[in-house]
């Protein structure tokens, strides 16, 4: 099962918004589309599960999407805190689950 | 608070084993599924295999399958992953997480760097 596909980077300016995509097949993003942040050295942390809800103390600021095969994250307001790398992943048949190949995210 | 606290580093040399652990507190152990992630140094995550701890069904991922061992003992609510002969190319930082049933990686361990020399 291959990974879901990622841009390698993506920036913005403080306040502004941006968005990372997600793409794989039709069996690969599922309804089960979540997503994780990653600062330097540290654990992943979910950012959005089921495509669009946010876990409890998660900012508005990040929302989620699902067009077809491609999902997608929205990081309103964009701070400076919010530099990191991001990989979305998806629960696909049988227990089996796979990432993307991951987004850096860099605030200018 | 609900927690996963993996076991510390590990160096090791090629052909040798290895067992690191996961312990989770602060909720049912029994009632939540365990997965494994490798992250090789400055690569993605790559999920690896997940166990249900309140019966230890194991499903892993077909790269991953054959290489690895994942268990669980919930009497000491901790959840394992092993390796009989370990590569250099295992060297990565291990994470263990918490997923409930047909919810997402909701609490990741703090991460477990295993570094293999050949």
């Amino acid at each position: 099962q291959s990974a879901l596909t990622q841009p390698a980077s993506v920036s913005g300016s403080p306040g502004q918004s941006l968005t990372i995509s997600c793409t794989g097949t039709s069996s690969d993003v599922s309804i089960y589309v979540s997503w994780y942040q990653q600062h330097p050295g540290k654990a992943p942390k979910l950012m959005i599960f089921d495509v669009t809800k946010r876990p409890s103390g998660i900012s508005n600021r990040f929302s989620g999407s699902k067009s077809g095969n491609t999902a997608s994250l929205t990081i309103s307001g964009l701070q400076a805190e919010d530099e990191a790398d991001y990989y979305c992943s998806s629960y696909a048949t049988s227990f089996t689950y796979v990432f993307g190949t991951g987004t850096k995210v860099t605030v200018l | 608070e609900v927690q996963l606290v993996q076991s510390g580093a590990a160096v090791k040399k090629s052909g040798e084993s290895l067992k690191i652990s996961c312990k989770g507190s602060g909720y049912t152990f029994t009632n939540y599924w365990i997965g494994w992630v490798r992250q090789m140094p400055g690569k993605g995550l790559e999920w690896m295999g997940i166990i249900y701890a309140g019966n230890s069904e194991t499903r892993y991922s077909p790269s991953f399958q054959g290489q690895v061992t994942i268990s669980a003992d919930k009497s000491i609510t901790t959840a394992y992953l092993q390796w009989r002969s370990l590569k250099a190319s295992d060297t990565a930082i291990y994470y263990c997480a918490r997923r409930p049933p047909g919810g997402p990686f909701d609490i990741w361990g703090q991460g477990t760097t295993v570094t293999v020399s050949s």
